[in-house]
């Protein structure tokens, strides 16, 4: 089945900890986003990547870090600059002109302890 | 991208026809209305899209006022699995753009 795989589904780190989230995608996309989600409230933007060894901040970049090595893979690391990393994180992914709908993951839920 | 308004929760009747508006007044010319919704604890999916014409699917009614001004969609028989939070986006219209979620509807089905 083609789709979006996110690892672990349950985070939990120490304060003070880097932690990286990973996402997986195969359904040949190009582009592939990171969103935080914070009790009560919408999704934000983290960063994103159009293509390969390529990406831009989104709304809420400070104390996180990504790469894109890979067209499938695009983890997340959550750095100990973050000052509130406890949240809700999804990744989703979508194609280029003519496709309109952004693919999402499960999700993976980060407490920092 | 211009942004929405919608209203914070609504309940409805399983059986009946779930109507939730969405007011974009400052949307521009080529962007366009997305509905996604995000059932609890899981990623938001996709529902619908549209420019100016009304738009229908297997999951729902996309209907757009003729000054664009506003939207709503339409669940025409909620069952109980469609309780959910519904945000309406407007976004240009290629899938790499970046999505700017509010904090959506929460609809909720009675039974």
């Amino acid at each position: 089945d083609g789709g979006i795989t996110q690892s672990p589904k349950y985070l939990f780190r120490k304060e003070g900890q880097n932690v990286t989230l990973s996402c997986e995608q195969n359904l040949n996309h190009d582009a592939m986003y990171w969103y935080r989600q914070d009790p009560g409230q919408g999704l934000r933007l983290i960063y994103y990547s159009q293509i390969v060894n390529d990406f831009q901040k989104g709304d809420i970049a400070e104390g996180y870090s990504v790469s894109r090595e890979k067209k499938e893979s695009f983890p997340l690391t959550v750095t100990s600059a973050q000052k509130n990393p406890t949240a809700f994180y999804l990744c989703a992914s979508s194609g280029l002109a003519g496709s309109y709908e952004q693919f999402f993951g499960p999700g993976t839920r980060l407490t920092v302890l | 991208d211009a942004k929405t308004t919608q209203p914070p929760s609504m309940d409805c009747a399983e059986g009946r026809a779930a109507n939730l508006p969405c007011n974009h007044s400052t949307i521009s010319g080529n962007e366009y209305v997305y509905w996604y919704r995000q059932i609890h604890s899981q990623g938001p999916q996709y529902i619908i899209h549209g420019l100016k014409n009304n738009e229908t699917n297997e999951m729902a009614s996309l209907i757009i006022t003729e000054d664009r001004k506003s939207s709503t969609l339409i669940l025409p028989h909620a069952t109980l699995r469609d309780t959910a939070v519904y945000y309406c986006i407007v976004s240009l219209p290629f899938g790499n753009e970046k999505l700017t979620f509010g904090t959506g509807t929460r609809l909720t089905i009675i039974p």
